[in-house]
């Protein structure tokens, strides 16, 4: 069955960067396309990019674009994203999650990133 | 601001229909891209309830089901049960400067 593992909760100090990964099984890794998304405490879910994960093409929200790079590791079926210059405000669930199509069939754990002095 | 927005919360007894509203744009649900739905219980991941504007998943219950017009699309539960109390939400493609894939604001169903 389709798995997305995601790493586990990380606390980041204001400005500094993380990195969350996302270890897909059960498909052929290459085959789709892997999205980042975050949710705030009490927000709604809100897209940040996407990676093919066969030819590495990515796409970022506007929003995000200066600060974040999404990656994959074809050998380790597992994609990254990191996260630069964060803020208090970035504190958020994050979620990976598999696309068929524009809908999100699939989706990883969650990891809680916390941005705290 | 949301790009969809639906109302913060609506509520039924046991066994009543409500329906969750979900407005757009020209941009996204008005340029005629397909809307999808979620169901996420409190503390767990969002999983798919509706995709395609009307589709359902394996093992999503009938009692769910969607629909759409010009700007807006709408998700209905008949026969509410006390498991379908979650916060529910659309999600659609954009093509404005918010990002491709946008999420409403989500509604909170309560089954009083």
């Amino acid at each position: 069955q389709v798995q997305l593992v995601q790493s586990g909760t990380e606390v980041k100090k204001p400005g500094a960067s993380v990195r969350i990964s996302c270890k897909a099984s059960g498909y052929t890794f290459t085959t789709y396309t892997i999205h980042w998304l975050r949710q705030a405490p009490g927000q709604r879910v809100e897209w940040m990019g996407w990676i093919h994960s066969g030819n590495g093409e990515t796409k970022y929200s506007q929003k995000y674009q200066d600060r974040i790079i999404i990656t994959r590791d074809t050998s380790a079926r597992t994609v990254y994203v990191d996260l630069n210059l964060l803020r208090s405000e970035d504190t958020a669930i994050y979620y990976c999650a598999r696309s068929i199509s524009s809908y999100f069939e699939y989706w990883g754990q969650g990891t809680l990133v916390t941005v705290s002095s | 601001q949301s790009v969809l927005t639906q109302p913060p919360s609506v509520s039924g007894a046991p066994g009543q229909r409500v329906t969750i509203s979900c407005t757009g744009s020209s941009s996204n649900i008005g340029a005629g891209y397909s809307v999808h739905w979620y169901q996420q219980l409190p503390g767990t991941v969002p999983k798919l309830l509706i995709y395609g504007d009307t589709k359902r998943p394996s093992g999503v219950p009938d009692r769910f089901s969607a629909s759409r017009s010009d700007t807006s699309a709408f998700l209905a539960i008949t026969g509410l049960q006390t498991e379908d109390e979650a916060d529910y939400y659309c999600q659609s493609y954009d093509t404005s400067l918010s990002g491709f894939y946008v999420f409403g604001s989500g509604t909170k169903v309560t089954v009083l």
